[in-house]
């Protein structure tokens, strides 16, 4: 299976809204709704923020959400904040037991 | 509160066999409800998905590395361990463990350990 596809970088000016995209196939992202979303800041251990294409866990604020449609999920961070630098990982299911993370999206808040 | 912690030789010579250890505490590898993934992440680049394994002993694996790797658990202990054979040092990178959602989130990681393939 390849590694879905993310833009290498984003970015948005403090309080506004940046969309990251996460293109995969119908086997993978288009077929389960098993997107998850990852940040990772610098030195850090990745943190999950979104799952099951949608679902926040306790703790993550409510300025992430996420999304689908066909073959494409995207996370959206709102009212951005210093703190939202980082990096972003996208992961779904492949199928069989066998799950693939995106190439990552460099987040910059300008 | 679910701790995991990576524990392994933190370099390993080019064709010998990488092995690491995940002790978790806080909560069961013989749950049910989960599967025990590890991630590895080299230097400078993304998260790989390179195998998870289920308290029963059933293996998922990359692709990639499906005829270099072995994964096990030990419920006694509470650990799960990674071997990872004939390494090159494409191989090297931060290597976490994780544990896994039957959908294939990760909610809880370790802080990951470095190894180094090298001569």
């Amino acid at each position: 299976q390849s590694a879905l596809t993310q833009p290498p970088s984003a970015s948005g000016s403090p309080g506004q809204s940046v969309t990251i995209s996460c293109t995969g196939t119908s086997s993978d992202v288009g077929g389960y709704n098993s997107v998850s979303w990852y940040q990772q800041h610098p030195g850090r251990v990745p943190k999950l923020m979104i799952y099951e294409v949608s679902s926040r866990p306790s703790g993550v604020p409510d300025r992430f959400s996420g999304s689908k449609s066909g073959n494409t999920a995207s996370l959206t961070v709102s009212g951005l904040q210093a703190e939202d630098e980082a990096d972003y990982y996208c992961s779904s299911s492949a199928g069989s037991n066998v799950w693939v993370f995106g190439g990552g999206t460099k987040l910059t808040v300008l | 509160q679910l701790q995991l912690q990576e524990s392994g030789p933190g370099l390993v010579k080019p064709s010998e066999t990488l092995s690491l250890t995940c002790t978790v505490s806080g909560g069961s590898v013989g749950s049910r409800d989960y599967y025990w993934a590890w991630i590895r992440q080299p230097p400078g680049k993304g998260l790989e998905w390179i195998g998870s394994i289920f308290y029963t002993g059933t293996t998922y694996y990359n692709p990639s590395v499906k005829t270099r790797i072995t994964l096990s658990v030990d419920t006694s202990r509470n650990q799960f361990s990674l071997r990872l054979s004939s390494v090159t040092a494409a191989d090297t990178a931060l290597y976490y463990c994780a544990r896994q959602r039957h959908s294939g989130s990760y909610h809880y990681w370790g802080q990951g350990a470095l190894v180094t393939v090298s001569s």
